[in-house]
């Protein structure tokens, strides 16, 4: 059964400084990588979708990696700034296309000015 | 881009009593809509596949009697909690699978609907 795990599960940083969330499956036969970003009470925001035979995808102040065979993958924020604060969700689609999402508990991030 | 409605957004409702959430997808069709529950500082769990036409599949751990699913239409599938409990207060979001073959498969999300059952 496909688990995915994210850490930390929550982060303070200042503005301005880079980090790095984890996001690591435990079952390398995926069909693709998202990460989501969610305000408290709202709907989720696709930040960047990873097929499984790409490495990396990038989007202004993000990057995303993917190493397939090792189950990892990191979303890097640049230059960190207040309005980044949120809960930042990973997500695995299984092997196959059109099958429902499995998600990780989630990174919640707080940038402070 | 694609665009998925819910409605309501938030309702609160007496334990008892039902309450339906409509998942719309505005722009494109959906043969396929998920419905998720979400509790605090949690992950966001699969309840069920709703596919257009037929019943719905349901998780593991899931009441398909307490959880009632309808996808009657290509652009909505509608989620209807019976007989709502206060374990029942949870945050539903419903994503919509836009067909474009292969890898262009794409899921969009709505914005969620906050249940409160007092």
């Amino acid at each position: 059964k496909q688990e995915v795990t994210q850490i930390p599960a929550a982060l303070s940083v200042p503005e301005g400084e880079n980090l790095v969330l984890n996001c690591s499956f435990t079952d390398s036969a995926i069909y693709n990588l998202q990460w989501f970003r969610q305000d408290p009470g709202k709907g989720l925001t696709s930040l960047l979708l990873i097929q499984s035979s790409q490495r990396e995808q990038t989007s202004g102040r993000l990057n995303a990696s993917l190493d397939k065979s090792s189950g990892r993958s990191t979303l890097y924020i640049a230059a960190s700034q207040p309005g980044d604060s949120a809960t930042y969700l990973c997500a695995v689609s299984p092997n196959q296309a059109g099958t429902a999402l499995i998600f990780g508990k989630g990174t919640t991030l707080s940038v402070s000015s | 881009g694609a665009v998925v409605s819910q409605h309501p957004s938030r309702v609160i409702c007496k334990s008892g009593t039902s309450v339906k959430i409509e998942c719309r997808s505005l722009d494109f069709q959906a043969t396929t809509m998920f419905w998720y529950r979400q509790f605090p500082k949690q992950s966001l769990m699969l309840m069920a596949t709703s596919n257009e036409g037929s019943k719905a599949t349901y998780e593991q751990g899931v009441e398909k009697d307490k959880f009632l699913i309808n996808h009657a239409s290509l652009t909505l599938s509608t989620l209807t909690v019976t007989s709502a409990h206060p374990e029942d207060s949870s945050f539903y979001i419903c994503s919509a699978r836009r067909s474009g073959g292969g890898r262009t498969d794409t899921q969009y999300f709505g914005p969620g609907t906050r249940l409160t059952v007092l």
